[in-house]
């Protein structure tokens, strides 16, 4: 079964307005990435996560690996229209292969 | 510059056809993956690879199969396709540590099965 849980499927914002997606796992995870995948094209890796309680940032992305390195979220403050796209998940349980979100779909109202 | 490259990118087949999707990238990784993009299920690995000689099977390797004889190219056959293998098919590769580093994606292969 699917070891890496993504939500929400699909979230529509205005321009402007914060998005936050959340991961769950079930297992501890030893290690965490995040991807976006623009529409027809594929994954481009984001950030990786590795520390209990960890947070990222790059520019306006925010990530987080909760405590328990079982959860992780990724939330864009102010979004824009270049945020279009679907950010996926991707966590391994032993630093080798990974399994990935469902994914969540954002799309951006100008 | 060192890239990753899918080919063909589209393919049309018939249902009990033997069918490989070619994976080559030039960043020398010795990691490689295959993966299958659906609506609703993300990626799922179907093989994956961390050397020349050495396959393991993913969350859904039923009807695939892949060989690793160099470095750059892992191909992914399918067996006999069916119509539940129509879907996205990506290949990625990273490079080797002791922790798993980024996956670089190929741009896809879209593979219809009539």
């Amino acid at each position: 079964g699917q070891q890496v849980m993504q939500i929400p499927q699909y979230q529509h914002v205005q321009e402007g307005e914060d998005f936050t997606t959340y991961c769950n796992s079930s297992t501890t995870l030893s290690n965490i990435q995040w991807y976006k995948q623009r529409p027809g094209g594929h994954p481009v890796f984001l950030i990786q996560l590795v520390k209990s309680g960890e947070v990222k940032k790059q520019k306006r992305l925010t990530f987080q690996f909760g405590e328990a390195k079982k959860n992780s979220s990724l939330h864009i403050t102010a979004t824009q229209t270049t945020d279009v796209g679907t950010y996926f998940c991707a966590g391994s349980l032993n630093f080798n292969k990974f399994y990935f979100g469902s994914g969540t779909k954002l799309n951006v109202k100008p | 510059d060192a890239e990753i490259t899918q080919s063909p990118r589209h393919k049309i087949t018939e249902t009990g056809r033997q069918v490989t999707l070619a994976c080559h990238q030039t960043w020398n990784h010795n990691n490689m993956f295959w993966y299958r993009q659906d609506l609703g299920h993300g990626l799922r690995l179907i093989h994956y690879s961390y050397g020349v000689q050495d396959t393991n099977k993913g969350e859904v390797s039923d009807g695939y199969s892949v060989s690793r004889s160099n470095t750059e190219d892992l191909p992914l056959t399918l067996e006999s396709a069916a119509s539940s293998q129509t879907s996205v098919y990506f290949c990625a590769s990273s490079d080797s540590g002791v922790q798993q580093e980024t996956q670089y994606f190929g741009p896809g292969t879209r593979l219809l099965v009539l």
